[in-house]
């Protein structure tokens, strides 16, 4: 069982906001970083794969950057809005297998 | 396309009792995976297969078999229910053979064993 971390927990914040969170994971053996979104009652769903130290990814007013070196993934949000609440996931792939290796995701509520 | 399939949405069982929760995808993925999700513990993984005709153990694996009965299905059985076992169950797919692609997950299936 490989450790992914993800941090915080839960978050609240207003809508408007721009937030962060972090997810960590082991730095060897590396082989990809997965980021999902999550809601309430339905599947996950996937915004980003990375694989390359340094790597950006973008989709909208969510980024998400890697670090593999070190052994951490930040995600942001720019300016939430309510359809931004939701658990994220992160998923650690090492180069020893196919299994995904799913941290306990950050809950984000975007209120109003 | 519809993407990844599982049924039943919603199961009820007793002690005991035995069932087979069912898995497709029409992807053509090679990789199809079996989790349970409960509350604070995140995703855990049960059994995957890697591509047809193998499996492995995840991390949770006691109390299950699993059966990857062709490259589209791959099912779940309990074959005597426990209550520690009530949760929701997420099947998901991925394509290409040591690639890193993003996983599918289907709609889940909510089990409560009494």
């Amino acid at each position: 069982i490989l450790n992914v971390e993800q941090s915080p927990q839960s978050l609240h914040v207003q809508e408007g906001d721009s937030t962060n969170f972090t997810c960590s994971f082991p730095s060897s053996n590396f082989y990809a970083l997965h980021w999902y979104r999550w809601e309430t009652a339905k599947s996950p769903e996937a915004l980003f794969v990375m694989t390359l130290n340094g790597d950006e990814k973008k989709k909208g007013r969510i980024s998400a950057t890697l670090n593999t070196k070190e052994g951490y993934s930040y995600l942001y949000i720019k300016g939430s809005q309510p359809e931004d609440s939701a658990t994220y996931l992160c998923a650690f792939n090492s180069n020893s297998g196919y299994a995904l290796n799913f941290g306990k995701g950050t809950s984000l509520l975007v209120t109003p | 396309n519809a993407g990844v399939t599982q049924t039943p949405k919603f199961q009820v069982l007793k002690t005991g009792q035995s069932m087979t929760l069912q898995c497709a995808q029409d992807m053509n993925h090679n990789s199809m995976y079996w989790y349970r999700q409960d509350p604070g513990m995140g995703l855990r993984l049960i059994y995957y297969s890697a591509s047809e005709g193998t499996t492995d153990k995840g991390e949770v694996p006691n109390g299950y078999n699993v059966s990857r009965l062709n490259k589209r299905e791959f099912s779940l059985r309990l074959e005597s229910a426990a209550p520690s076992q009530t949760s929701v169950y997420f099947c998901a797919s991925r394509g290409g053979t040591g690639s890193p692609y993003e996983q599918y997950f289907g709609p889940g299936t909510r089990l409560t064993v009494t």
